[in-house]
């Protein structure tokens, strides 16, 4: 099935340091989500975006829509262990109802 | 207030057998929405139903059916299965003034193994 491109695959971080993943698609969209999903859990919305150019601030989390409304950024400042997981965007085509997933970037915190 | 509730959590199944799913929404919610996620992917959407009608499907076979109840609880059932049909089956749910996807709330999801 279709899925949007996401990078980086996997990040590999020391506690406090910012963090910066994205993703891509050839196709616009009208929506882009960011979900975090835990280990033996289902995805938590973290930040929703509606409109090209928004950019939306949760706590430490800032998701920006590009303006091309082909692309979306996440960015996590002053990281801590329990931002461990991986994070997925997903967007949604017109008023279509399923959303298109990227393959999620997974955040490990170094030792 | 209980979210969204998914059962069996893990379920192992052998080829060609059959298989159903079951979520019960969040309170309040009308429209479930089912996916697969294969390991290491994201979601792939399914089907959603609302008012007891599948209104969008995603790129799946008929083997894949589901079915919403009056209370707005649904199954997937999953005939015929394949050693690729092993996933996680997540159950989403939202409300009637939610618009399309946003607030998605996503259940735990339960693990099939195909053997």
């Amino acid at each position: 099935g279709q899925q949007l491109n996401q990078s980086p695959q996997s990040m590999f971080i020391q506690e406090g340091e910012d963090v910066s993943m994205n993703c891509t698609s050839s196709s616009i969209f009208n929506t882009w989500l960011w979900y975090k999903q835990d280990p033996g859990e289902g995805p938590v919305l973290l930040i929703a975006l509606y409109k090209a150019g928004e950019l939306t601030s949760n706590g430490r989390l800032t998701a920006q829509f590009g303006i091309t409304r082909k692309d979306s950024f996440l960015n996590i400042s002053a990281s801590i262990p329990s931002d461990v997981g991986i994070y997925f965007c997903a967007g949604q085509l017109g008023s279509n109802y399923q959303l298109i997933w990227g393959a999620g970037t997974k955040l490990i915190i170094k030792p | 207030d209980a979210g969204v509730t998914q059962s069996p959590t893990h379920l192992i199944k052998t080829r060609g057998q059959q298989v159903t799913l079951r979520c019960s929404p969040k309170s309040g919610h009308d429209t479930v929405s089912w996916y697969q996620q294969a390991l290491g992917q994201g979601p792939q959407f399914i089907f959603q139903y609302y008012e007891e009608e599948e209104r969008q499907r995603g790129n799946f076979p008929d083997r894949f059916s589901g079915h919403q109840f009056p209370n707005y609880s649904s199954e997937l059932n999953v005939n015929a299965l394949l050693l690729g049909d092993s996933a996680l089956y997540l159950c989403a749910s939202s409300g009637i003034n939610s618009g399309a996807n946003e607030k998605l709330f996503f259940g735990s999801g339960t693990q099939l193994s195909v053997l």
